[in-house]
Parts: C-alpha cells; structure tokens; sequence
C-alpha cells in the first residue's frame, strides 16, 4: 500500500510569496499523482494530474512537478483565493487511489 | 454542465445500513468510471470505492472492504454506494465524483457531497 506523506502540514505565507508543497510517495508511482484545493465549505478542485498537467481553467501560476517519488506543487505568486488545503493523490494499478494527508496554505 | 447529485445521507445506528445515490448530469456518463471519496469532520479526504465505466474494474478502499458496495446504473446514469455494518468512524461527508477517465485515475469533478453520521 502505497503511503503519500505531504509537507509542511501548514505553511504561512503572504500574498505574492511563493508556495511549494511537497508530496512524498512510500514507493514509486510514476506520474500518476493529482493535486487538489479545497476551500471551507466546499468540494474539492481537481488542480494538476499526470504531475504536471494543469485541469481545465487552472491557472499558469500552479505547476507541478514529478515524477518519482518526490512530487511538489508550487504556487509561483500567491493570490488571496489561494489560501486553502492542498492534497496530492494517487492511482495505483489495483483500481484504487490514495491521498495524502493535506498542506494548509494560510495567510501570515 | 457537468452535475453530480449526492442524496441519502442521515442519521443511523451503528450495525445498520444505508444506501447512497448519484445522480450525474451534463457528460456522457458510460464514458467515466465514478468514485466516492468520504472527509470525517475536521479531517483530510478519503477514497471510499471506485468503478470503472464497464463496471469491470471495481476497487474498495481497506477500512470499507466486505462491508460497502459500489455500483452504477448507465441507463439511469447514477452510482449508488451500498453501506452495511455501519461504524461510528464512517461518519463523514461522502462525495460522489467523476474520473477524468474511463478507468481510475483523477477526480476532475465533485458533488456536493452527502452527510452521513453513525450514533447510536
């Protein structure tokens, strides 16, 4: 079973700074990881797939990169609405899927 | 648009069942496999069950496995989650959501979710 260890836990930060997030997989994965953003209240938001791929309507400012093992996320310039969780996830060839535990971005 | 519907949720004893519908709108839905995905209160997100497109591929995550049971109807283009022996820790929010393909990979859209909350 594969195990995704995301860090920090909470990452404070002021607008325009830059985020990195950091996803770690127990074993590899390839490039099969996905990044999401939830916000309070609200569902999840598909951000990145493949490692690198932006979803539809995704801002250029979040890239990510892979793959591995090591697998970050970065928020080039940060924007008052980014200010949310952050979970990374991945598939595994049994037809199921696994997400780490999550990076609270805050306003510092 | 693409809408996907969550109900059944509610109020249940623990040992008991219930049984959570779906109902997706707005893309062509034979064409995805869905999933479920469940958040405890206050806590990250946890994959539940995903079904492929053909209902070939089917996983369980291991806290629901012998106990939950996903399935969908393409005609009535719905996914259902069959919940038996209910416990205390399947308290959560479940949300329904769609695959980016045909078979498990990424989530690219969510409903709303459906609470469920187990107490005696």
């Amino acid at each position: 079973e594969i195990v995704l260890t995301q860090s920090p836990a909470t990452l404070s930060l002021s607008p325009g700074e830059r985020a990195t997030l950091s996803c770690r997989a127990s074993q590899g994965v390839s490039s099969y990881i996905a990044w999401y953003q939830q916000k309070p209240g609200q569902a999840p938001r598909l951000l990145m797939y493949d490692a690198s791929n932006r979803a539809t309507g995704i801002p250029a400012r979040f890239s990510g990169s892979g793959p591995g093992t090591d697998f970050t996320l970065t928020i080039s310039s940060l924007e008052p609405e980014d200010f949310a969780v952050y979970y990374c996830q991945e598939r595994s060839s049994r037809h199921t899927l696994t997400f780490g535990g999550g990076t609270k971005v805050e306003i510092k | 648009e693409v809408q996907l519907v969550e109900s059944g949720g509610g109020l249940v004893q623990p040992g008991r069942s219930l049984r959570l519908s779906c109902a997706a709108s707005g893309f062509r839905f034979d064409d995805y496999a869905m999933h479920w995905v469940r958040q405890a209160p206050g806590k990250g997100l946890e994959w539940v069950s995903g079904i492929s497109w053909n209902n070939i591929n089917i996983g369980y995550a291991d806290s629901v496995k012998g106990r939950f049971i996903i399935s969908r109807d393409n005609a009535k283009n719905s996914l259902y989650l069959q919940m038996t022996s209910l416990r205390a820790e399947d308290t959560a929010l479940y949300y329904c959501a769609k695959d980016l393909y045909g078979s498990t990979s990424c989530l690219d859209y969510w409903g709303q979710g459906t609470l469920v909350t187990v107490s005696s």
